[in-house]
C-alpha cells in the first residue's frame, strides 16, 4: 500500500539554527499539506501545494519558515532559525485533489533546545 | 479561534461496549467531515467521512452521525477492542477546500 514517506523521523536542534523536513507524497497525488501539531493539539494547517503552486499560506510564519515543492512531487518544509515554540510534530499529507480524503505521514517530532 | 472542538480529551469504555466520540464545529460552511485515528509516533489514518448532505454512514463497525442544526458529529465503535486505543481527531472542511482539525479524543478500551 502506497505511503506518504517523510524524514528525518526526529530532530533534534537548538535555538536559532536551520532545520529542514522532507516529504514525498503518495504517487499521482497532486495536493500536499504540512501540518504542525503542538502536543495536545490537533494538526494546524501551515501551508498546502496544489501541484508545484502554493495555494494556502496564510498560517505558516514566513518570518522564518519557507517551503517548496519544485517540481510538484516531493516537498521541504524549512525553519531558520529554529525557535523554542517550534517544537512539535511537522505533518506530511497528500491527497488526489483539494477536497479528497488527506494521507498521513508518520511525521517529524522536531525538539529546539 | 477553534472552529473544530472535541471538548473531551480522553474516554475510557470496557472492551465490547459503545464508544461514542463526540465533535461540534461552529461554522455552517462546513460541508465534509472526517475521522481520524493516530497511534503514537504515527501520522493520523483515515477511518470514515461524511458528507453535510448525509446524517449517517456506516463502515463495518464505526459509525458516524452528523446534525447540521447542532453542529454537531458524533463517532461510534460498535464494539469496542483493545486495537482501537488511540486518540481520534475529528476534521472539518468548507466550501473553499480548508481543513480544521479538532484537538483530539484519547480512547482507551479496556480488556
Amino acid at each position: 500500500e502506497a505511503e506518504v514517506a517523510q524524514s528525518p523521523r526526529y530532530k533534534i536542534t537548538e535555538k536559532s539554527q536551520a532545520v529542514a523536513f522532507w516529504c514525498d507524497p503518495i504517487s499521482g497525488h497532486a495536493t500536499l499539506y504540512w501540518y504542525r501539531q503542538i502536543l495536545g493539539q490537533g494538526p494546524e494547517l501551515l501551508v498546502q501545494f496544489q501541484d508545484e503552486s502554493v495555494v494556502d499560506d496564510s498560517q505558516l510564519p514566513k518570518d522564518r519558515f519557507s517551503a517548496e515543492r519544485l517540481k510538484g512531487v516531493d516537498s521541504t518544509l524549512k525553519i531558520q532559525p529554529a525557535e523554542l515554540g517550534d517544537s512539535a510534530m511537522y505533518l506530511c499529507a497528500s491527497a488526489t485533489g483539494n477536497t479528497d480524503t488527506q494521507y498521513f505521514g508518520p511525521g517529524t517530532r522536531l525538539t529546539v533546545l | 479561534d477553534q472552529q473544530v472542538k472535541q471538548n473531551s480529551p480522553s474516554l475510557s469504555v470496557q472492551e465490547g461496549r459503545i464508544s461514542i466520540l463526540n465533535c461540534d464545529y461552529t461554522n455552517s460552511m462546513f460541508d465534509y467531515f472526517l475521522w481520524y485515528k493516530k497511534y503514537p509516533a504515527e501520522g493520523p489514518t483515515f477511518l470514515i467521512s461524511i458528507s453535510s448532505i448525509k446524517d449517517k454512514n456506516e463502515d463495518g463497525r464505526f459509525t458516524v452521525f452528523l446534525n447540521k442544526s447542532a453542529k454537531h458529529l458524533s463517532l461510534h465503535i460498535v464494539p469496542s477492542q483493545p486495537g482501537d486505543s488511540a486518540v481520534y481527531f475529528c476534521a472539518a472542511q468548507n466550501t473553499g477546500n480548508q481543513f480544521y482539525f479538532g484537538t483530539g479524543t484519547s480512547l482507551t478500551v479496556i480488556p
